[in-house]
């Protein structure tokens, strides 16, 4: 199967700040998607991002398939970000790797 | 408001007893997912059915037993579980078939004593 690594695992930030996550996989995919795991553990859509980029508000997502990895921007960072952040692909026979998360803490 | 709902949120059980988790989502999907979630761990796939039919069962053991009456109702029974079987249970739903844009649910919470 697909390898999905999220980087970093854990993030700490002040509100305010922006921050960048990653997640590289190890493979060609059909799609990708960025959630938020909110503290009640429901997986929150993000993007649904096979390539290019994408903008929703503070966030902003940059998928580059020919080089295997994506990008999450959050800016001006808010309390109500603190959670998990999961990346997943879907490969080219419908199968979906999740990567391990960044846990994202954003402290007042 | 989620299109996809999962009940019970949280379920205690012992290792005897026999529960179900029910899922049931309003998108008009036709594929159904059960996820489990462990600490630390990546969403492990359990089952999959798309239209109804089972097309995927992830090497899951019989004491997990799924359910798919029809495209917008998925159950997942419960008999004889094990404490190691404690995790979120996450359902999830696509449109047109396996694959494409996943929808989840709250997840259920299950603790075996």
């Amino acid at each position: 199967g697909i390898q999905v690594e999220q980087s970093p695992p854990d993030l700490i930030l002040q509100e305010g700040a922006n921050s960048t996550l990653r997640c590289n996989f190890s493979d060609s995919v059909n799609n990708l998607q960025w959630f938020h795991q909110n503290p009640w553990g429901q997986l929150i859509n993000l993007f649904y991002i096979p390539s290019g980029t994408k903008q929703n508000g503070r966030l902003s997502a940059t998928t580059v398939a020919t080089e295997r990895y994506s990008l999450l921007y959050i800016s001006s960072s808010q309390t109500t970000d603190s959670g998990v952040y999961f990346c997943a692909v879907e490969d080219t026979g419908n199968q979906f790797y999740f990567g391990t998360g960044t846990s994202l803490t954003v402290i007042p | 408001e989620t299109g996809v709902t999962q009940t019970p949120r949280h379920l205690v059980m012992g290792m005897t007893n026999k529960k179900s988790l029910k899922c049931e989502q309003h998108l008009g999907h036709n594929a159904m997912y059960w996820y489990k979630q462990s600490a630390k761990k990546p969403l492990e796939l359990m089952f999959v059915y798309n239209f109804k039919e089972q097309t995927e069962n992830n090497s899951v053991p019989s004491r997990f037993s799924p359910e798919c009456p029809n495209s917008s109702h998925l159950f997942l029974h419960l008999h004889t579980l094990q404490p190691e079987d404690s995790a979120l249970y996450l359902c999830a739903s696509s449109y047109g078939g396996v694959g494409g844009e996943l929808f989840f649910g709250e997840g259920s919470r299950l603790t075996v004593l």
